[in-house]
């Protein structure tokens, strides 16, 4: 899978918008672009996912530069329960095909009240 | 239920003991995967499932670690002889078959806490 860059940690307000940015150069025209965040002591969740287009979810939007080598997850007003580690993830979708999901190192956000 | 069981969600078992993990997935999701996470560390992928076909094994770190799925629903991990880097969380996610064209979100489960004593 194509690697994807983030950096390691961020800090928020709590009500402000964040914006969250992930590199991915080497994408190809067959990847998905997956982001999860993970709370303390739990497993990771999904956050959302998109191919070309901006995409728009109760939890946050998915902004994907025209090509595609880079994208920025959006909180619109970001919570305490916010605050996790948020991952980037490319996977290839093909007719059938299955695999696992790479998880990097992430993004630690840390929300302020 | 509506997301993906594992249980116990704490295990504490002396070196050496053999145990076993299991997962309930999502109902009607033909993918199952399990990740081990060390303490402070990201998520290791272990080995998935898809309905029928061989599973891909590549993850696992040792000849200790076995995981076996019945059709398109529970799943078991088994490490035996287990050693104190053993030790971590053991997570399990499901999803549904794969259409072309679209993606599909893992669900996780909340774990297994697994420590070697």
């Amino acid at each position: 899978d194509a690697k994807t860059t983030q950096p390691n940690s961020m800090e928020s307000n709590e009500e402000e918008p964040v914006h969250l940015p992930c590199n991915h150069s080497t994408i190809s025209g067959t990847d998905y672009i997956h982001w999860y965040r993970q709370l303390p002591s739990q497993g990771p969740e999904y956050v959302i996912h998109g191919l070309t287009s901006n995409v728009n979810n109760r939890m946050a939007s998915l902004a994907i530069a025209e090509d595609r080598k880079s994208s920025t997850l959006i909180l619109h007003r970001a919570t305490l329960r916010d605050a996790a580690v948020y991952y980037c993830i490319l996977r290839k979708n093909y007719g059938g095909s299955q695999g696992n999901l790479i998880f990097g190192k992430g993004t630690k956000l840390s929300v302020k009240p | 239920g509506a997301g993906v069981s594992q249980s116990p969600s704490n295990k504490v078992t002396e070196k050496g003991k053999d145990v076993e993990l299991r997962c309930d997935p999502i109902s009607g999701h033909t993918a199952l995967y399990w990740y081990r996470q060390r303490l402070g560390q990201g998520l290791e992928f272990l080995i998935y499932f898809q309905g029928n076909s061989a599973p891909d094994k590549s993850g696992l770190p040792s000849d200790r670690f076995s995981a076996e799925r019945t059709g398109e629903s529970v799943s078991t991990l088994t490490i035996q002889r287990t050693q104190q880097e053993d030790s971590a969380v053991y997570l399990c996610a499901s999803r549904p078959i794969m259409l072309q064209g679209r993606g599909y979100g893992y669900t996780f489960g909340s774990g297994t806490r697994l420590t070697v004593v």
